[in-house]
């Protein structure tokens, strides 16, 4: 089951543009974490979020918890090649102990 | 930092066979694992939560008798893929959690085992 919906799910930009990645959820989550993957690797660790309304910023990524905690979203800043990934958010749903992944995006940027 | 071991990183089969990943916490304990399997360019499906010393909770539509969850200590947990087909054939990855229900919990993952079922 993946309570959390990614937008888009496939994004190929120019290099130097600017992209926003939305994660919604219908659920409260006590925390949500934003991961970038590389292919035959595990997620890394970009960043937590854990309160609501929070907003924080990693170079030229910014992160955003919804006020509600059942959002979040990514924003990246004159995207570069290195950005290339596959972006996935993920929490720990605030009633149970499971943690589950958003549907990713997959991002392209072009030199 | 905290590292989480998994292994293979890949292993091909012969289909009938069954395969064990293990995942491992190097530095630090873990009470919950969990299992993932992923497919090309998708996301991260849980198959299951593993807690040591109890029973995993598999996810709606995982067939627990065909991946067996084993979470014999705070710092390993296997998945056994029993008489494996190539519908089987995926990228499983494991993770495990530090400071449960803390303020800090944070999740680490293993590297992933590619599994090619002939």
């Amino acid at each position: 089951t993946q309570l959390l919906e990614q937008s888009p799910q496939f994004l190929s930009i120019q290099e130097g543009e600017n992209l926003t990645v939305y994660c919604n959820s219908s659920s409260v989550f006590s925390s949500l974490q934003w991961y970038r993957q590389e292919p035959g690797e595990g997620p890394v660790l970009l960043v937590t979020v854990v309160t609501g309304g929070e907003v924080k910023k990693l170079k030229r990524l910014t992160f955003q918890f919804g006020d509600a905690r059942k959002d979040s979203s990514l924003h990246i800043t004159a995207a570069q090649p290195g950005d290339t990934g596959l972006y996935l958010c993920a929490g720990v749903h605030s009633t149970g102990n499971q943690f589950y992944f958003g549907t990713g995006t997959s991002l392209t940027v072009i030199p | 930092g905290a590292v989480v071991s998994q292994h293979p990183s890949r292993v091909i089969c012969k289909s009938g066979t069954s395969v064990k990943i293990e995942c491992r916490s190097l530095d630090f304990q873990a009470t919950t694992m969990f299992w993932y399997r992923q497919f090309p360019k998708k996301s991260l499906m849980l198959m299951a939560t593993s807690n040591e010393g109890s029973k995993a909770t598999y996810e709606q539509g995982v067939e627990k008798d065909k991946f067996l969850i084993n979470h014999a200590s705070l710092t390993l947990s296997t998945l056994t893929v029993t008489s494996a087909h190539p519908e089987d054939s995926s990228f499983y990855i494991c993770s495990a959690m530090s400071d449960r229900g803390k303020p800090n919990e944070k999740l680490f993952f293993g590297s992933g085992t590619q599994l090619s079922v002939l």
